[in-house]
């Protein structure tokens, strides 16, 4: 089954850029989405369709997707950026949503 | 207001069956995709299954480790789909989310904790 993988953490300064990777086999061939989830909270889309911003979330979240990375940027980071962000990719072949295990973001 | 409600979840042991409700409202039902995910303590999302709408093929298609096991299915009539957990492991101890969308979830519930233990 296809795997995709995140590291367990970043860190980053409030005002400086984060940059969230989530790894899998030709990724690039795929649509990746991106969750934010909060302590105690659900998921929420931040970046859909590799590189889409969903209404409401600010123009601070980007996203690329090429090769065998997916990328999330956060710029300007703020202290309500800290949470959990989760990749999610269809695997077509197994025909499974995929998650990836997740970064934990901390703004320093 | 899009909003997805879960219900259902507590203490079971193992062996134990429940189901979980999730009633949906501020949206076209009835044209929905529908998806279960589970986070275990401290863990990743993982996904359960999803069912697709009935004005498409209205299946449901499972993740592996629960084929068998759980049983995704709804009622449009109450706009509400349901998640099946029959022969429950301690692993299966989760906060079971329900989620909206056919290509990616653009809503999700507050989740429902099942706790597997004896």
């Amino acid at each position: 089954s296809y795997v995709l993988t995140q590291p367990p953490s970043v860190s980053v300064a409030p005002g400086k850029t984060a940059r969230l990777t989530c790894g899998g086999n030709n990724i690039g061939d795929k649509t990746v989405h991106w969750y934010q989830q909060k302590p105690g909270l659900a998921p929420v889309v931040v970046i859909c369709y590799n590189s889409d911003r969903p209404s409401g979330i600010p123009e601070r979240f980007s996203g690329f997707n090429s090769g065998n990375t997916a990328t999330l940027i956060i710029s300007r980071v703020e202290a309500g950026d800290e949470a959990d962000y989760h990749c999610q990719v269809w695997d077509s072949s197994s025909e499974h949503w995929v998650f990836g295990g997740g970064t934990k973001l901390t703004v320093l | 207001e899009v909003r997805l409600v879960e219900s259902g979840g507590g203490l079971v042991q193992p062996g134990g069956s429940l189901r979980l409700s999730c009633a949906g409202s501020g949206f076209s039902f009835t044209y929905a995709w529908m998806s279960w995910v589970r986070q275990a303590p401290g863990k990743g999302l993982e996904w359960v299954g999803r069912i697709q709408s009935n004005t498409d093929a209205g299946t449901a298609d499972y993740a592996a480790p629960m084929r068998g096991r759980f049983t995704i299915s709804r009622d449009d009539s109450k706009s509400t789909a349901y998640l099946q957990l029959n022969n429950l492991d301690t692993e299966d101890t989760a906060v079971y989310f329900c989620t909206k969308g056919a290509n990616y979830f653009d809503h999700w519930g507050q989740g429902t904790l099942v706790t597997v233990s004896s």
